[in-house]
């Protein structure tokens, strides 16, 4: 069964980084045929997509975040990282960490995290 | 970014009955390896979002065939026949043809 599951913090406040960490298992890790995901949802403006990282460790962002973000992996740990820093109020949303299989698309998902960015 | 619009943003349906959503792209989803990024994503309360339809027609395995996809270019559809309390929920479609990936606003399927 192919799990993932997002930790980090459930608050932050503005200014400072949002780190998430997604454990995956049940798959392969390194397979070439997955893309590790984060995508958001956020209040009022929906789903976005943040971005991905490679087995390789090859990185795509979304230009709306990319000053900000950074991707990063560990294959030992089988996990996948999210770093998005000088976070506002803008970037309170439900995370999701997720397979992104390159034939099927984003057919497995976490069950997200609440974070909230506030003093 | 490629703009997806949804229609109708609500949808009550009857038990037993059809229910047709709507997607439409600003441009084209047909990508340079001649395939169609259109997906579809069912988000069932108190669950996380999941992918029912890959390459605008393709059920994912499991995916009952009552849900089913269509379109092309820029118009595209989501079917469910036989609509049952289970299917409560919002759907999406994602496209993954052009970088950032989007997804339409959501189509809530209720019922009546």
């Amino acid at each position: 069964q192919v799990l993932l599951q997002e930790s980090g913090p459930r608050l932050v406040k503005p200014s400072e980084t949002l780190s998430l960490t997604c454990s995956v298992s049940g798959t392969s890790f390194t397979s070439s045929e997955y893309y590790w995901t984060w995508i958001r949802h956020l209040p009022e403006k929906g789903l976005e997509w943040i971005g991905w990282i490679y087995y390789n460790g090859h990185t795509r962002y979304n230009p709306s975040l990319s000053s900000r973000l950074s991707l990063s992996l560990d294959t030992s740990k089988t996990q996948f990282s999210l770093n998005l820093k000088s976070v506002t109020a803008a970037d309170t949303a439900l995370y999701f960490c997720v397979r992104d299989h390159a034939w099927y698309g984003l057919d497995r998902w976490g069950q997200g995290t609440l974070v909230t960015v506030s003093s | 970014d490629v703009v997806l619009t949804q229609t109708p943003l609500s949808a009550p349906v009857t038990l037993g009955q059809s229910a047709s959503f709507s997607c439409r792209s600003d441009q084209s989803l047909v990508h340079g390896d001649g395939h169609t990024y259109m997906n579809w994503l069912q988000w069932r309360p108190g669950q996380p979002p999941r992918l029912l339809i890959y390459k605008t027609s393709r059920r994912l395995s499991g995916v009952p065939d009552r849900f089913s996809g269509g379109g092309a270019g820029t118009d595209f559809t989501l079917n469910i026949s036989r609509v049952e309390a289970e299917d409560v929920g919002v759907y999406f479609c994602i496209q993954a043809t052009h970088y950032p990936f989007t997804f339409g606003q959501g189509t809530k399927l209720d019922i009546k």
